[in-house]
C-alpha cells in the first residue's frame, strides 16, 4: 500500500541551527501538508502546498519556516534558526486531488525534532 | 469557541463493549469529516471519513454525522484492548483561498480494559 515516508525519524539539534525535514508523499497525490504536534497537545496545521506554491499557512508558519518541492518526489520543511519551542513531532501528509483539497489526508510516520 | 471540540477523556470501556466518541465543530459550511486513531508516539491513522448526514459503517466502526447539530460521532463495537488509543476528530475547513485545510480536535483517549 502506498505510504508517505519521512526522514529523519528523530533529529536533535542545537538552538539556532537550521533543520531540514524531508518527506516523500504518495506518488499520485497533488496536495501536500506539514503538521506538527507538540508533546501532549493537538495536531496543528502548519502549511499546505499545491501546484508548486503555498496555498495556505498558519500563524505558526513564520519567516523561519519554508517549504520546497525540489524535484518530482520530495517535499521539504526547513526551519532556519530553531528555537526551543520548535521541539515537536512534525508530520507530512498528502492528499489525492479533490475539489479544492477535499478528500482523505494520509500521514507519514513523523519526524521528531528536539531542540536543545 | 474551538473549531473542533472533543472530550479529552479518558473514556474507559470493558472489552466487548461499545465505545462512543463525540465531536462538535464550529464551521457550519464544513463538508467533510474524519476520524483518525493515534497511538502514543505514532502518526494519525485514518479510520473513517464521512461526508453526508447519517451513518456510515465500516467493520466494527460506525461514523455518524449531523450537520444541523454540527456533531460527528464514532462508535466502536466489540471494543478490543488494541483499540486503546487517542481518537482524533478532524474537519475540513474552507479557507480564504478556496482551498481546505484539516483542523483537528484535541482527541479523546480511549482505554479498553480486558
Amino acid at each position: 500500500e502506498p505510504e508517505v515516508t519521512q526522514t529523519p525519524s528523530h533529529q536533535v539539534t542545537q538552538m539556532g541551527q537550521e533543520v531540514i525535514l524531508r518527506c516523500v508523499p504518495i506518488s499520485n497525490h497533488l496536495y501536500f501538508y506539514w503538521y506538527r504536534q507538540i508533546l501532549g497537545q493537538k495536531v496543528e496545521f502548519l502549511v499546505s502546498f499545491y501546484n508548486n506554491e503555498i496555498s495556505e499557512k498558519s500563524e505558526i508558519f513564520d519567516d523561519q519556516f519554508s517549504v520546497e518541492r525540489p524535484d518530482g518526489s520530495n517535499f521539504t520543511l526547513k526551519i532556519r534558526s530553531t528555537k526551543l519551542e520548535d521541539s515537536a513531532m512534525y508530520f507530512c501528509a498528502s492528499r489525492l486531488l479533490g475539489t479544492r483539497g477535499t478528500g482523505e489526508l494520509f500521514f507519514g510516520e513523523g519526524s521528531r525534532l528536539t531542540v536543545l | 469557541q474551538k473549531e473542533v471540540e472533543q472530550n479529552s477523556g479518558p473514556l474507559s470501556v470493558p472489552e466487548g463493549a461499545i465505545a462512543s466518541l463525540n465531536c462538535t465543530y464550529s464551521d457550519r459550511v464544513s463538508q467533510s469529516f474524519f476520524w483518525y486513531r493515534q497511538y502514543s508516539g505514532k502518526s494519525p491513522e485514518l479510520i473513517m471519513s464521512i461526508y453526508s448526514n447519517g451513518d456510515k459503517e465500516d467493520g466494527r466502526f460506525t461514523a455518524q454525522l449531523n450537520k444541523a447539530s454540527q456533531y460527528v460521532s464514532l462508535l466502536i463495537r466489540d471494543s478490543q484492548p488494541s483499540d486503546s488509543a487517542t481518537y482524533l476528530c478532524a474537519v475540513n475547513k474552507r479557507v480564504n483561498t478556496g482551498f481546505q485545510k484539516l483542523v483537528f480536535g484535541t482527541g479523546t483517549r480511549l482505554l479498553v480494559s480486558p
